[in-house]
């Protein structure tokens, strides 16, 4: 089993939906979540990173972390067909140098 | 360009062959990181320096994967007798590591290897 699991999808919604993205993991010692959003044949952008469970807003995006349930969310406000990438959720431990990925959820906005 | 940046972006070479790849990471980020990435799975960790120190290594790293950081600037990874499984996107990270107890990693765009 993984220590990180993600919804693979694809996932295809209306522009102007809001989109929720999920990942659950095992390992207790995962401090830190972070999302990334990865374009066709391109590197991982990061996106956000939170530390603390609850939520983290930034602009259209809200990250959301239970630390009980071992469950992260990532959402999309007013989704655009821009949005449309591959979102990979990771988890760090503290006291590693390495960040541990889900397999990432596929998401298409349609116009 | 102040990003992170890959060489070769795409590389393709027969079985048996050697392959080396390189990475410039943002100028004044100490650590360095290389993934691996295969079609519908999300980036594996390989390796990663904290400037010219390789501080560990995955059990995905096989004798035949080798990688340095001369000088803790640029990094490179060797790939010997490369077999049709090693076929995949080589990614590379770099972060500043400061006081806190985690750091931002800034990807670069990804070397794809195809292995005939």
């Amino acid at each position: 089993q993984k220590e990180v699991e993600q919804d693979p999808g694809p996932l295809s919604v209306p522009e102007g939906a809001i989109v929720s993205l999920n990942c659950t993991y095992s390992n207790s010692a995962f401090q830190y979540f972070m999302w990334y959003r990865q374009y066709s044949r391109k590197g991982p952008e990061l996106l956000m990173y939170t530390y603390s469970s609850g939520n983290k807003e930034d602009g259209r995006f809200t990250a959301q972390v239970d630390k009980s349930s071992k469950y992260i969310s990532l959402f999309i406000r007013d989704s655009q067909p821009s949005d449309s990438a591959t979102y990979l959720c990771a988890m760090e431990n503290t006291n590693a140098g390495k960040s541990t990925f889900g397999d990432g959820t596929t998401l298409t906005v349609k116009p | 360009d102040t990003g992170v940046s890959q060489n070769p972006r795409h590389k393709i070479t027969k079985r048996g062959q050697n392959v080396t790849f390189r990475c410039d990471p943002i100028s004044e980020h100490n650590r360095l990181y290389w993934y691996r990435q295969t079609l519908g799975q999300g980036p594996e960790f390989l390796t990663y320096f904290q400037n010219e120190a390789q501080l560990e290594k995955s059990r995905l790293l096989s004798d035949r994967f080798s990688a340095e950081r001369p000088k803790g600037s640029f990094s490179t990874l060797e790939i010997q007798r490369t077999e049709q499984g090693d076929s995949a996107m080589y990614l590379c990270a770099s972060s500043s590591r400061g006081m806190g107890p985690t750091d931002t990693q800034y990807f670069g765009p990804g070397t794809r290897l195809t292995v005939l």
